[in-house]
């Protein structure tokens, strides 16, 4: 059974860029929850959805978004990129969005220059 | 405000010692809490979450509402215990993604 895939891993990107990172879940997951870590910050979450519908959001600024198609499959999208965008980038997915019921891909490692 | 504190960046002990991290949370709820662990070149995973009750890897974590802590606990460290670990918490009952993580603390156990 294939694990939680996001891709791509790693990425270099500009000041004032934007990017797009993919997770693909695990076949039958309904929900996929995105974080982000940083030497800094740790672990801070940023969005949770369930069934296409956002659930949960975190306290980011309006320039990191995400979305969930049909599939199941989630992608989230940072505008005008800035340095402490830096990051891993970690998605997880659960198959009934129970806490603790979630698996964690290996993560997109962004980095901002 | 939701809170998750681990006091200790790196905790350092001989193989065979007792190792308890610490955690302690802020919460106005009843939260459901869980202790991760990161392997050196691994994914996240989840060790073990209270309401489990469970010993996992011989680990064991009771929550005290008392005085908000979730300590990981195991009575004899092994080498391959040396990872990092994360505290977290879970609101709404449980029926969210939402997790928030403490700092984490590395765990580092020496031969």
């Amino acid at each position: 059974k294939a694990g939680v895939t996001q891709t791509p891993r790693y990425l270099i990107k500009t000041r004032g860029q934007q990017v797009t990172l993919s997770c693909s879940p695990i076949s039958g997951h309904r929900s996929v929850s995105w974080y982000q870590q940083t030497p800094g910050q740790g672990l801070q979450f940023l969005f949770e959805y369930f069934s296409e519908t956002q659930r949960n959001k975190g306290n980011f600024p309006g320039r990191f978004s995400g979305r969930q198609f049909s599939n199941s499959r989630s992608e989230m999208n940072v505008s005008t990129l800035e340095l402490g965008d830096s990051a891993l980038y970690l998605c997880a997915s659960s198959p009934d969005g129970v806490a603790g019921s979630y698996t964690f891909g290996s993560g997109t490692r962004l980095t901002v220059v | 405000a939701q809170r998750v504190t681990q006091p200790e960046k790196l905790l350092s002990v001989f193989k065979g010692a007792p190792v308890e991290l610490k955690c302690n949370y802020s919460y106005s709820g009843s939260p459901e809490l869980f202790w991760y662990v990161q392997y050196s070149r691994q994914r996240l995973q989840l060790l073990l979450r209270h309401i489990s009750r469970e010993s996992i890897k011989g680990f064991t974590a009771d929550l005290n509402k008392g005085e908000t802590s979730f300590h990981l606990k195991k009575p004899f460290a092994q080498e391959e215990d040396s990872a990092m670990y994360y505290c977290a918490l879970s609101d709404a009952g449980g029926n969210t993604g939402k997790l928030i993580f403490g700092q984490g603390t590395t765990l580092q156990v020496k031969p």
